[in-house]
């Protein structure tokens, strides 16, 4: 069984510019879940879908971060204007519904220079 | 609010002795508890969990943890280290609360020499 898939593994871009980032969870898992890890640290949720209902995305940064998961199965997370502090490992996981276990992709390096 | 301490960010190993990986956890209510395993450049990768059933729980590759109540613990360990055991590793608690949403610790960086 295919894991989770996430594209480009690697990023790396100016300041300002933009940025996305996708993902394909594991066929059948309806809930998925996009982290940040920064350098150093565990990992944070950033924001979490049920279907292609974010249902919590209390930590995601709003004003330059997006995301969207059309049809309730692939999703991509978008940056626009990117900035330094967004340097950082991006991760997908996806889930049967909680609390099952979380599987995770190999996750996107951005680097914003 | 739930959440996870590791106890070391590093810990060095010879080959074939003993590892033992500190976390000890804070949670209002009965906590469903991970250890996760990252190798570099490579995804996180479940080896065990704990969800109130036996304390001593079995993970792969032979680890295993031990959910300690009273001390509010879960320590990963392992008899014998081998070098492919040389990773990143994270405790990690599922708040219930929040629809699973996992907390993890800030991770130990197991080393293990020749």
């Amino acid at each position: 069984e295919a894991g989770v898939v996430q594209s480009p593994r690697y990023k790396i871009i100016e300041k300002k510019q933009p940025v996305a980032f996708w993902c394909n969870p594991i066929s059948g898992h309806n809930t998925l879940y996009w982290y940040r890890q920064n350098l150093g640290q565990g990992p944070e949720l950033l924001i979490r879908y049920e279907n292609e209902e974010a249902v919590d995305d209390s930590q995601l940064p709003k004003d330059r971060f997006s995301a969207e998961r059309l049809k309730g199965v692939d999703s991509t997370l978008k940056i626009q204007p990117a900035e330094l502090g967004d340097s950082a490992v991006y991760l997908c996981a996806s889930s049967l519904a909680p609390p099952n276990t979380q599987y995770f992709g190999p996750g996107t390096r951005l680097t914003v220079l | 609010a739930q959440s996870v301490t590791q106890l070391d960010s590093h810990v060095s190993v010879s080959e074939g002795t003993p590892v033992l990986l500190r976390c000890n956890y804070s949670s209002s209510y009965s906590p469903s508890l991970f250890w996760y395993v990252q190798h570099p450049n490579k995804g996180l990768q479940l080896l065990l969990k704990y969800t109130s059933a036996a304390t001593l729980v079995k993970g792969i590759n032979g680890f295993e943890a031990e959910f300690k109540k009273s001390e509010t613990s879960f320590h990963l360990t392992k008899p014998s280290a081998h070098m492919s055991d040389a990773a990143e590793y994270f405790c990690v608690v599922s708040d219930q609360n929040q629809g699973g949403k996992l907390i993890f610790g800030q991770g130990t960086e197991l080393s293990v020499k020749p």
